[in-house]
């Protein structure tokens, strides 16, 4: 069965440390994508990336860095963690074009106090 | 730009039928998806329908796409309790590599 797996379900993490959110497939898909979810506002998309060492911005990069060293890899970065930044990520994963759908790990709630 | 738009929130008794509601503005968009999110879950893609087509049914879901006033609906038969969640829309271009989500509505199933 084809995943995507994110190393955690729940974070908490204190305002200005630096917090590593990590996403791994096993799909070989070239696409991955980081969103973030609240409430009311859906999902916004952060950065993604079609190859290796390969990234965009997506509609709401501040605040955030990526990397993408692997294939399978990607990583999403908050330089220095704010109580803004709290909330639902969601890593998700498609070929390269995405009329496939995508594929999306089960999320990391993250909460920054 | 694109857009795709649905409403909020959706309340029904099990046993009825649930029709949730999506419209979207980019007229060549060519892959149309319905996803399911559980809550403290990921989202999980429920079905999809090309443009090409004008319903598909699986199961318990049905899908129907108005190319002409770019409104597509789920219709879920016999709704159960198990499918309150949120569900997403989204869209897609024969070659994008991105898809475009709407909002997400809340179905809530009372028993």
């Amino acid at each position: 069965d084809v995943k995507v797996t994110q190393s955690s379900r729940y974070l908490v993490k204190r305002t200005g440390e630096k917090v590593f959110l990590e996403c791994v497939q096993d799909m070989d898909h070239e696409n991955m994508f980081w969103y973030r979810q609240d409430p009311g506002l859906g999902l916004r998309l952060i950065y993604f990336s079609y190859d290796v060492k390969m990234k965009e911005k997506g509609d709401i990069p501040e605040g955030y860095s990526v990397s993408r060293e692997k294939k399978e890899r990607f990583s999403l970065i908050l330089e220095s963690a704010s109580t803004n930044q709290t909330s639902m990520y969601l890593c998700a994963s498609s070929l390269e074009t995405a009329r496939y759908g995508y594929t999306f790990g089960s999320g990391t709630r993250l909460t920054v106090v | 730009g694109e857009d795709v738009e649905q409403s909020l929130f959706l309340s029904v008794r099990e046993g009825d039928s649930s029709v949730i509601n999506c419209t979207y503005t980019d007229s060549s968009s060519t892959y149309l998806y319905w996803y399911k999110q559980e809550p403290g879950a990921g989202l999980q893609l429920l079905t999809y329908i090309f443009s090409n087509m004008d319903m598909k049914q699986d199961q318990r879901l049905t899908v129907l796409l108005n190319k002409k006033d770019k409104h597509l609906s789920l219709r879920i038969a016999d709704t159960q309790t198990g499918d309150s969640a949120i569900y997403f829309c989204a869209e897609t271009m024969e070659y994008g590599n991105k898809l475009v989500f709407g909002a997400g509505t809340i179905l809530r199933v009372k028993s």
